[in-house]
């Protein structure tokens, strides 16, 4: 069945350190990829998507590229903020669109 | 434009009671998918409705059901609770289609003692 991998956390970074956060899908057809964010006490709230091979999703600084030959959907940030602190969670919605899988997401810490 | 709107917030109910969880969607939404999030397990599939019709269905045992209305709000019910139940229980409302993202309400921490 479809699934999704992303890198376990926590990661710790220093604020402006460059972030990658990995993450890669399995499944059939094309499915649409996303990313979203959990602050603490709140729920999930999408940070960007992308729904075809190449596309670029990008939000606040954040981005991440849909390369179907990897099937990576990896998030990316020049510079972290210490506000970016939270949970990030790889997901897809899978080709029926009835369905959205998410990976197990990674806890952000950055330090001023 | 509202969010999505669950309730309540909290709740604390005893080993073998039984729980119904209510999910208001983004006006216009008529999907509405539920969650399960542990520390241990991550964000679970539990199943999700389109147009009062369940179209998908995680791993979850009968004791978890759902249902939604013509308005499109949804309640979920767990019946004889057990310890391992306590989590944060998300709904997330969506057009439906495929490159349409689902839009999360804050949760309902639910806690069996």
């Amino acid at each position: 069945g479809d699934s999704v991998t992303q890198m376990e956390g926590p990661v710790t970074l220093s604020e402006e350190a460059f972030l990658t956060i990995n993450c890669t899908y399995t499944a059939t057809g094309y499915p649409s990829l996303f990313w979203y964010v959990q602050y603490p006490g709140e729920g999930l709230q999408l940070l960007l998507k992308a729904t075809k091979a190449d596309d670029k999703g990008s939000n606040k600084g954040f981005e991440a590229t849909y390369r179907k030959e990897t099937t990576s959907f990896h998030l990316e940030k020049g510079s972290v903020q210490v506000s970016d602190s939270a949970v990030y969670f790889c997901a897809l919605r899978d080709t029926g669109g009835f369905k959205t899988i998410f990976g197990a997401g990674t806890r952000l810490f950055v330090k001023a | 434009k509202a969010g999505v709107t669950q309730t309540p917030r909290y709740l604390i109910k005893t080993r073998g009671q039984q729980v119904t969880l209510s999910c208001s969607p983004i006006s216009g939404h008529r999907s509405v998918s539920w969650y399960q999030q542990t520390p241990g397990q991550g964000l679970q599939f539990l199943f999700e409705y389109f147009s009062e019709t369940q179209r998908n269905k995680g791993n979850f045992p009968g004791r978890f059901s759902g249902r939604q209305f013509s308005n499109s709000r949804s309640e979920m019910n767990v019946s004889t609770l057990e310890l391992g139940d306590s989590a944060l229980y998300l709904c997330a409302s969506s057009l439906g289609g495929l490159g349409n993202e689902a839009f999360f309400g804050q949760g309902t921490r639910l806690t069996v003692v």
